[in-house]
């Protein structure tokens, strides 16, 4: 497997404009996670699905980001409209409940994150 | 969900054990204690996890007293790429949760 492929890796755009990060999970997983992770705040959980549904949005800063999920391989994570502040990298990870009480039962597999700048 | 508390930085020389002690007073009856490692410009990456006592894997050991308010990673002869940020995590457990991260501890290790 590939493991968690994120796009674009890279994304520099102005304030105002939507910004789009996109995710394929790992083939079999069940769980979807977005993190955004900055030097003030370390690393923040967004938001989080299990099969295809949001479980939890409450990490969501704002009105202007949203999450979706489609089907069990894709993942968006927008932002509208984009400002500074929202600089960051922004990280998808998947994992399986499969596997949760055992010995690697927490095994969250991450993406090589998204790099996010809003001039 | 339960706050940990770590040393934001540790200094080490390749060979040496190096342990790092994390505080979790408030964690719950079926919270797990997960251990990540997160490289400049990468994702974090699982290490170990364990409920209590002793885990050993082929990259590290985790040590739990029975109280489970704490817990130490411990990492075996250092080499230069262990130099990262390594975060404890409570949750988990049967009914898959959401994690805290926290501000992780820098290891840097020196030659």
């Amino acid at each position: 497997d590939a493991g968690v492929i994120q796009s674009p890796r890279h994304e520099v755009t102005e304030m105002g404009q939507e910004v789009t990060l996109r995710c394929k999970p790992i083939s079999g997983h069940d769980y979807l996670f977005w993190y955004r992770q900055t030097m003030m705040r370390g690393l923040e959980l967004l938001i989080y699905f299990n099969n295809n549904v949001p479980i939890d949005d409450s990490g969501m800063p704002e009105d202007r980001f949203s999450a979706k999920m489609p089907n069990a391989s894709f993942s968006t994570l927008k932002i509208q409209p984009s400002e500074p502040r929202d600089s960051a990298v922004y990280f998808c990870a998947s994992s399986s409940l499969g596997n949760s009480g055992g010995p690697r039962g927490n095994e969250q597999f991450f993406g090589p994150g998204t790099r996010l700048t809003v001039l | 969900l339960a706050k940990t508390t770590q040393p934001i930085s540790m200094d080490s020389y390749e060979g040496q054990e190096v342990n790092i002690t994390c505080s979790h007073n408030n964690i719950a009856t079926n919270d797990y204690i997960t251990w990540y490692q997160q490289f400049p410009s990468q994702g974090p990456r699982f290490i170990i996890q364990g409920y209590k006592t002793k885990v050993t894997n082929e990259v590290a050991s985790l040590f739990i007293p029975a109280d489970r308010k704490s817990s130490t990673l411990s990492l075996p002869r250092v080499s230069l790429s262990d130099t990262a940020v390594y975060y404890c995590l409570v949750g988990g457990g049967y009914n898959f949760n959401k994690f805290y991260f926290g501000s992780g501890t820098k290891l840097n290790v020196k030659p």
